[in-house]
């Protein structure tokens, strides 16, 4: 069973701090990440994707990737009340048309 | 420019009644998708359509059917509905659909809240 693990949270953060969200999957192969942000009641939006190890910035957004160890995580500085919402990270699979999500971390931004 | 529309919003059914949802994209996207997302489980991919003409089994198909009706459209069906498939179902549509390709994103539309009683 392929698997995508989240911490469910809710992970609280001041404002103007770094929030730090992690994600681990299992399938050795998988060559896609992505982040999605999903405000409550509404449809996830895509934040990040990241298809090579190391870094990959985006305005206050990192991607981090690290294949060796299986995981990928998503550094969000200076964190506002609105980046609070559940992150989703999801990992491709052998096929091209699947991804494999996990259940997301739910962040509070506490102002 | 709508992106994905779905309806309807909510729908409630009672044990072994149907119903078709509907999904629709305006931004000529090659591939469409049907999820269904329950509390503390990521999504799980229901049906997709890799392009207009083709359908496949995603990770969760059973209770459930799909038709590509052209490009734009793409409806779920459930021919009897079971309570195990009170959930929220959200279509998407990406460009070419192979989620390795650099900058594949999906889209998705605003979500239905099916409960089946």
């Amino acid at each position: 069973q392929k698997e995508v693990e989240q911490n469910s949270g809710p992970l609280s953060v001041p404002e103007g701090a770094i929030a730090s969200l992690n994600c681990t999957y299992s399938d050795r192969v998988s060559q896609s990440f992505f982040w999605y942000r999903q405000y409550s009641g509404k449809s996830p939006e895509l934040i990040m994707s990241i298809y090579s190890n190391g870094d990959k910035e985006d305005g206050r957004f990192t991607a981090q990737l690290n294949k060796a160890s299986q995981y990928v995580s998503l550094l969000i500085r200076d964190s506002q009340p609105s980046d609070s919402a559940t992150y989703l990270c999801a990992v491709n699979v052998d096929s091209n048309y699947q991804l494999i999500w996990g259940a997301g971390t739910k962040l509070i931004i506490k102002p | 420019n709508a992106g994905v529309t779905q309806t309807p919003k909510f729908q409630v059914l009672k044990t072994g009644q149907s119903m078709t949802l509907q999904c629709a994209q305006d931004m000529n996207h090659n591939s469409m998708y049907w999820y269904r997302q329950d509390p503390g489980m990521g999504l799980r991919l229901i049906y997709y359509s890799a392009s207009e003409g083709t359908t496949d089994k995603g990770e969760v198909p059973n209770g459930y059917n799909v038709s590509r009706l052209n490009k734009r459209e793409f409806s779920l069906r459930l021919e009897s509905a079971a309570p195990s498939q009170t959930s929220v179902y959200f279509c998407a549509s990406s460009l070419s659909g192979s989620v390795s390709a650099t900058n594949e994103k999906l889209f998705f539309g605003s979500g239905t809240q099916l409960s089946v009683l």
